[in-house]
């Protein structure tokens, strides 16, 4: 049973414009919920997260939603460039526990020139 | 500052013969936790260590195992391997007890496990 599914295996986008990252969860106690990047031959890196006591978060280039009803969040990269290229995690949790989170399978982001 | 150093980064056994993974967190760090990458699967939570303590697993048959040192440096141990174990297996750590998702959380390269 996955609780946290990224259903595009694969994303390609035009530099400049927007990249849009989906991620759906089914468990309605996660209540925080990270976004992590993932290089060729490199570990994930945390790139943003965001509770459930807000609708969105920006950081620079990178803003993530989160509608809570539908139990989907997404990433947004504006405007997207050739380093964004790589793998991206989606992963939930509870933030009162100090335990394991889930991770989604993950999309690959593919940046064209 | 280095980051989170694992070792091997690639390494070869064969079934049923156990596997020693090694993981120094960044120093500071007392938390260390370790995931599984499988092909497909993304990423899966193994183990957290903190203070030398295991606080929790995921979901694994026991022949994953692990400890963490007074160095707050851990291992991570495979045994009977079979072939599905082959995954690249990622170690992270953070400041101390909490998720590993908060923005202090780092990983390392990770530990390319191929069992044939």
């Amino acid at each position: 049973d996955q609780q946290v599914k990224q259903n595009s295996p694969s994303l390609s986008v035009q530099e400049g414009r927007i990249s849009i990252l989906n991620c759906d969860y089914t468990n309605s106690m996660f209540d925080y919920f990270l976004w992590y990047k993932k290089y060729p031959a490199e570990g994930p890196t945390f790139l943003i997260s965001i509770s459930s006591i807000k609708d969105k978060n920006e950081d620079g280039r990178f803003t993530v939603f989160l509608n809570k009803s539908a139990k989907h969040l997404s990433l947004h990269i504006v405007p997207s460039q050739p380093g964004d290229s790589a793998v991206y995690f989606c992963a939930a949790g509870e933030m009162n526990r100090d335990d394991k989170i889930i991770f989604g399978k993950g999309t690959r982001l593919h940046i064209l020139p | 500052e280095a980051g989170v150093t694992q070792s091997p980064t690639h390494l070869i056994k064969t079934r049923g013969q156990q596997a020693t993974l090694r993981c120094s967190p960044i120093s500071g760090h007392t938390s260390v936790y370790w995931y599984q990458q499988a092909l497909g699967l993304g990423l899966q939570f193994l183990l957290w260590y903190d203070e030398g303590e295991e606080r929790n697993r995921g979901n694994f048959p026991p022949r994953f195992s692990g400890r963490q040192f007074p160095n707050y440096s851990s291992e991570l141990n495979v045994n009977a391997l079979e072939l599905e174990d082959s995954a690249l297996y990622l170690c992270a750590s953070s400041p101390g007890r909490g998720t590993p998702g908060n923005t202090e959380a780092f990983f390392g390269q990770g530990t390319r496990l191929t069992v044939v």
